[in-house]
């Protein structure tokens, strides 16, 4: 399969602690998307990254890639019990428009 | 970024029926596709929706069961047919230009009894 991975699978954390979180894939990608998805809900887009970006911010959130070891990261700092979701890391191959998905991550914020 | 709006949000629907889905985009777009999650898990692309020609299905789909329409540039349907307990799933659209960011439609919750 083609799909990403990401982990841990399930996380859950201190309201104020930072969450960290991985995605791994298999192929050469174009870029790779972070979105969160809360109770089932449609996907909220978080942040791209470019294959050739190394790191990106936006707010509270910090993604890296590193295309030498198919990977990416989602770092949420000082998060918050809103910041309680599904994430997911979605990747474009290049080949056209299309994402392949990760597995996901459920992240919960304790109050 | 797109506002996409999908009906309906959920349904109950008994096995042997099918349904349509609608999703309306606020603006013109190139790309729309429609993307199924199943309980506690990822999304997996159905299709494809291809403005003028026919959707491009993912290994796994089938026009008979997933048949897709997309009249013009803001909007498409998908309908899932015949359906089973199986086919009970969140069905999302979404919409994109490029290789860049797709944006999502709220999905539709469906659950076939």
């Amino acid at each position: 399969s083609q799909q990403g991975e990401e982990d841990p699978q399930a996380l859950s954390i201190q309201e104020g602690e930072n969450a960290t979180m991985n995605c791994s894939y298999k192929t050469s990608i174009n870029n790779l998307q972070w979105y969160r998805q809360n109770s089932g809900r449609g996907l909220v887009h978080l942040i791209l990254i470019r294959s050739n970006e190394r790191e990106k911010h936006s707010g509270r959130l910090r993604v890296t890639l590193d295309t030498s070891k198919k990977s990416s990261s989602l770092l949420i700092t000082a998060s918050r019990a809103a910041d309680t979701a599904s994430y997911f890391c979605a990747y474009n191959t290049g080949a056209n428009s299309k994402l392949t998905f990760g597995k996901g991550i459920t992240l919960s914020v304790r109050p | 970024s797109a506002v996409i709006s999908q009906k309906p949000s959920r349904d109950i629907c008994q096995r042997g029926t099918s349904l349509t889905i609608q999703c309306q985009v606020d603006s013109q777009v190139t790309m729309m596709f429609w993307y199924r999650q199943q309980p506690g898990q990822s999304l997996t692309l159905i299709a494809t929706a291809n403005q003028g020609s026919e959707a491009t299905y993912e290994s796994g789909f089938v026009i008979d069961k997933f048949p897709i329409s997309r009249p013009n540039l803001t909007f498409s349907t998908l309908t899932v047919s015949n359906m089973s307990p199986e086919d009970s799933s969140i069905y999302l659209c979404s919409v994109g230009e490029g290789r860049d960011t797709q944006y999502f439609g709220p999905g539709t919750r469906l659950t076939v009894l």
